[in-house]
């Protein structure tokens, strides 16, 4: 199974959106709503901030927004604030009834 | 407030064994799936296996299939995870996860394992 591919970085000034895109195939991000992003900043653990390709946990911001096209799911994140700049990754469950990641995109706030 | 704790880390040569453990607290971990998640030293996340909160769905990545073994204690609330015939790339922080709805909802801090000779 291969890992889901997301640029490895992104940039934005604060008060901007930036997106990262997380591409797979039918079998996996496009072929079920069970795409989910975490953040990770740097020597701890990753959070969980987006599921099921757009919904939010408890506590997450709505700056944070999950979005897909085809075999394409997205996170947005708006008004950048300098506490963003983490590593973003992307996850799906897939046919094959596993899960795979993305390689991880490091955000920068300028 | 969940938490989870991993214990059962450190160096170990190629081709040798350990187990990991995982203690669960703050939830009902005898309805929770829940999965192993490592993480290479500056590289990214990989999922490695998953455990159904009955034991009635096990799933492990095509890396460790065959060599690893994921399985759980309700009463205990604890989840293992047992590592055989390590290899150098097996190297990595391995957490403990909850899962919700497809995603992985609460991390553990990790124990680091270590394969060198």
């Amino acid at each position: 199974q291969s890992a889901l591919t997301q640029p490895p970085s992104a940039s934005g000034s604060p008060g901007q959106s930036v997106t990262i895109s997380c591409t797979g195939s039918s079998s996996d991000v496009g072929g079920y709503n069970q795409v989910s992003w975490y953040q990770q900043h740097p020597g701890k653990a990753p959070k969980f901030i987006i599921y099921e390709v757009n919904k939010r946990p408890s506590g997450v911001p709505d700056r944070f927004s999950g979005s897909k096209s085809g075999n394409t799911a997205s996170l947005t994140v708006s008004g950048l604030q300098a506490e963003d700049e983490a590593d973003y990754y992307c996850s799906s469950h897939t046919a094959s009834r596993i899960w795979v990641f993305g390689g991880g995109t490091k955000l920068t706030v300028l | 407030q969940v938490q989870l704790v991993e214990s059962g880390g450190g160096v170990v040569q190629p081709g040798g064994s350990l187990r990991l453990s995982c203690t669960a607290s703050g939830l009902t971990f005898s309805r929770a799936g829940m999965h192993w998640v490592r993480q290479a030293p500056g590289k990214g996340l990989e999922w490695v296996a998953f455990i159904q909160f009955d034991d009635s769905r096990k799933n492990y990545a095509d890396s460790v299939k065959g060599r690893f073994t994921i399985s759980r204690d309700n009463p205990k609330n604890t989840m293992y995870l047992q590592m055989n015939s390590l290899r150098v790339e097996d190297t990595a922080l391995y957490y403990c996860v909850k899962g919700y709805s497809y995603g992985f909802e609460d991390w553990g801090q990790g124990t680091l394992v270590t394969v060198s000779s």
